[in-house]
């Protein structure tokens, strides 16, 4: 696709279910990235894939919050057992990696985010 | 904690005026990065400076960087009411592939 594309754009869901949330990156970028948006705050960290794997998940904020990528493409960020302090927006973003070159590896491509509420 | 701390949090201008943001920065960079983020949805690129730069230009954009005082900032000049949105600063440094951002700050431009 042209950009990155992020769903569900909303999910509403209830305190103890888990919840899957999904990015499909820029065709060609190799590097991925997840971070949460609380109201008002700037970007916290979670997660960055290069490939399939992931060299840095020290951004996870427990144990319930766990991401795979496969294919080097599609990756799902999951949230089991969501407590109310969950609720933020997500969002993912891509970049080239070095195949971008020095400068372009630090460039991110965003998608416009999924605002998860649990009640 | 941030690596980037942007400067006010929020800034409310007329259409026409000039709007400056800073960004403060705590250790050595490889480059920094401002981004965009208007309501409801994903930041967007502006531009990126190199440590070895002090000045870039993109349109009505300009921003300086010193990187003996940690600091960088961005002037939007003849600011638009389609400005409005929120900006943030991001650092890389040295092998890292992950930009630290700021909290951002808010601009209203009022037409």
């Amino acid at each position: 696709g042209a950009g990155v594309s992020q769903s569900p754009s909303n999910k509403v869901t209830e305190k103890g279910k888990d919840v899957e949330l999904r990015c499909d990156p820029i065709s060609g970028h190799t590097a991925l990235y997840w971070y949460r948006q609380s109201l008002g705050q700037g970007l916290e960290f979670l997660i960055y894939f290069q490939g399939n794997s992931a060299p840095d998940k020290s951004g996870l904020p427990s144990d319930r919050f766990s991401a795979e990528r496969t294919g080097g493409s599609v990756s799902t960020l999951t949230i089991q057992r969501t407590q109310q302090e969950d609720s933020a927006v997500y969002l993912c973003a891509s970049s080239p990696g070095l195949a971008g070159g020095l400068l372009a590896k630090n460039i991110q491509y965003f998608g416009a985010g999924t605002r998860l509420s649990v009640l | 904690s941030q690596q980037g701390e942007e400067d006010p949090q929020a800034l409310s201008i007329q259409e026409g005026e000039n709007a400056t943001m800073n960004c403060s920065y705590k250790t050595s960079i490889n480059n920094l990065q401002w981004y965009r983020q208007n309501s409801g949805r994903g930041l967007v690129h502006l531009i990126l400076i190199r440590s070895n730069e002090r000045e870039k230009h993109s349109g009505r954009l300009r921003v300086t960087l010193d990187t003996s005082k940690k600091s960088s900032s961005l002037l939007i000049t003849a600011s638009r009411a389609a400005d409005t949105a929120s900006y943030f600063c991001a650092t890389a440094s040295g092998g890292s592939y992950i930009p630290t951002f700021g909290r951002g700050t808010s601009l209203i431009v009022h037409p």
